[in-house]
């Protein structure tokens, strides 16, 4: 079964504490990984794609990586401003085409 | 913004009672894909539309319908509400849909039965 798990559930930083979230997938011929970030009450924004492993991108503070079994949000001296929900999904060819994970919650206090 | 337009924002309703949720697409995107979150809740399927056609679906009651119409956007039916059924709903569009360009999201119909 296709399956996307994330953690931690959630995270506290201070502002400046850099840290990873974690994103492992399970499925059948991944098409894309792919990295969103959820403010409440908004519209998942769409952050990074990736492809194949050893692939990597950057954003300001963030740098998405990726392996054969899971993915990771690398987040550089974040602000506050970066504290949001962040989720992944594997693209895949067939049914429902994303796979969501259930998010890491990320709280960044000054 | 990410060019995908939802109305309206809110909507509030009473039980029983049906109403209709619009996306539009952003310009070029051939996929529509319809999510709900329930409160603190992940992200529930419901359905995708390709240039018009279904192509899936998820765990979308009989009570939901949705459609996709020649100008590619869509919307989404709900009938006979429940209280349950309060929550925010989402469209998204692709280019293509096979999974392998993003997913670009709106910002959303916050529905609440009453």
């Amino acid at each position: 079964e296709d399956q996307v798990t994330q953690s931690p559930e959630a995270l506290r930083l201070q502002e400046g504490e850099s840290s990873s979230l974690n994103c492992s997938y399970t499925v059948s011929g991944l098409r894309g990984l792919f990295w969103y970030r959820q403010d409440p009450g908004k519209g998942p924004e769409f952050l990074f794609t990736l492809y194949s492993a050893g692939e990597e991108k950057e954003k300001e503070r963030l740098k998405a990586t990726l392996t054969k079994k899971e993915s990771f949000l690398h987040i550089t001296a974040p602000k506050p401003e970066d504290s949001a929900t962040y989720l992944c999904a594997s693209g895949v060819n067939y049914g429902q085409n994303f796979v969501f994970g259930p998010g890491t919650r990320l709280s960044v206090l000054p | 913004d990410s060019g995908v337009t939802q109305t309206p924002k809110h909507l509030i309703t009473a039980t029983g009672q049906r109403v209709t949720l619009r996306c539009s697409p952003r310009s070029g995107d051939l996929s529509v894909y319809w999510y709900q979150q329930s409160l603190d809740q992940g992200l529930q399927f419901l359905i995708q539309y390709y240039n018009g056609e279904e192509r899936a679906k998820g765990n979308i009651l009989e009570r939901f319908s949705a459609q996709q119409f020649p100008d590619l956007h869509s919307e989404l039916n709900l009938s006979s509400l429940e209280l349950g059924d309060s929550a925010l709903y989402f469209c998204a569009s692709s280019v293509g849909g096979q999974g392998n360009s993003p997913l670009h999201f709106g910002n959303g119909t916050r529905l609440t039965v009453t």
